[in-house]
């Protein structure tokens, strides 16, 4: 089955303690994104990828760092989260070339930082 | 990146056909409008994209007038399960900074 993972699904964390959000499709897609979507604010761009090793920043890279080190994996890391990273997240995969608007969007990670 | 404006919720009835607007004043040659869908707590899904005048799938179908300042999703039928937020973007299809709002919350009753 085409699909996009998320893992964990649900995370609460303390402030300071770095975590990683690990995100993998088995579409061979060469584009993927990370999003955060907070209440009225619809969702925000945090980085892409185009392909391995290119990576690139969204609306909202501060406090956030991604590697592309396999074209299906894309983790996220939070090197020192703080509470307003609280978010819930969405890992997204698409085949680059005239479709990054058909976007395959993972289950999400609701992440809270206390 | 076109800048969208949609509205903000809307309500309707099983059985009824939704239209939500999109305005675009400033789309460029090259882009596209796309149009997805997020139940509570899930990923969005991706619904329709368009070009120019009408498309339709199993879903939805899509109208774009002439200027292209503005399209409009159209529902038919809605159901209960319908109940969902709708965004609209646009852009051109190999940008990969991609831009969601607020979306438009759609409810409906029985």
């Amino acid at each position: 089955e085409a699909q996009v993972t998320q893992n964990p699904r649900y995370l609460i964390t303390v402030t300071g303690k770095k975590l990683t959000v690990t995100c993998s499709q088995n579409m061979n897609h060469e584009y993927m994104s990370w999003y955060r979507q907070d209440p009225g604010l619809g969702l925000r761009q945090i980085y892409y990828s185009m392909n391995v090793e290119v990576t690139d920043k969204g609306d909202v890279p501060e406090g956030y760092k991604v590697s592309r080190k396999e074209k299906r994996n894309f983790p996220l890391i939070l090197e020192s989260p703080s509470p307003n990273q609280t978010s819930l997240y969405f890992c997204a995969s698409s085949f680059r070339q005239g479709s990054s608007y058909e976007q395959y969007f993972g289950p999400g990670t609701r992440l809270t930082v206390t | 990146l076109a800048k969208t404006t949609q509205p903000i919720s809307m309500d309707s009835y099983e059985g009824q056909e939704v239209n939500i607007t999109c305005s675009h004043n400033n789309i460029a040659t090259n882009d596209y409008i796309t149009w997805y869908q997020q139940f509570p707590s899930q990923g969005p899904r991706f619904i329709i994209q368009g070009y120019k005048t009408k498309v339709t799938n199993e879903v939805a179908s899509l109208f774009i007038p002439a200027d292209r300042k503005s399209s409009t999703l159209s529902l038919p039928r809605v159901s209960l399960s319908d109940t969902a937020v709708y965004y609209c973007l646009v852009g051109d299809r190999a940008d990969y900074k991609l831009s969601f709002g607020a979306g438009t919350t759609v409810t409906v009753r029985a």
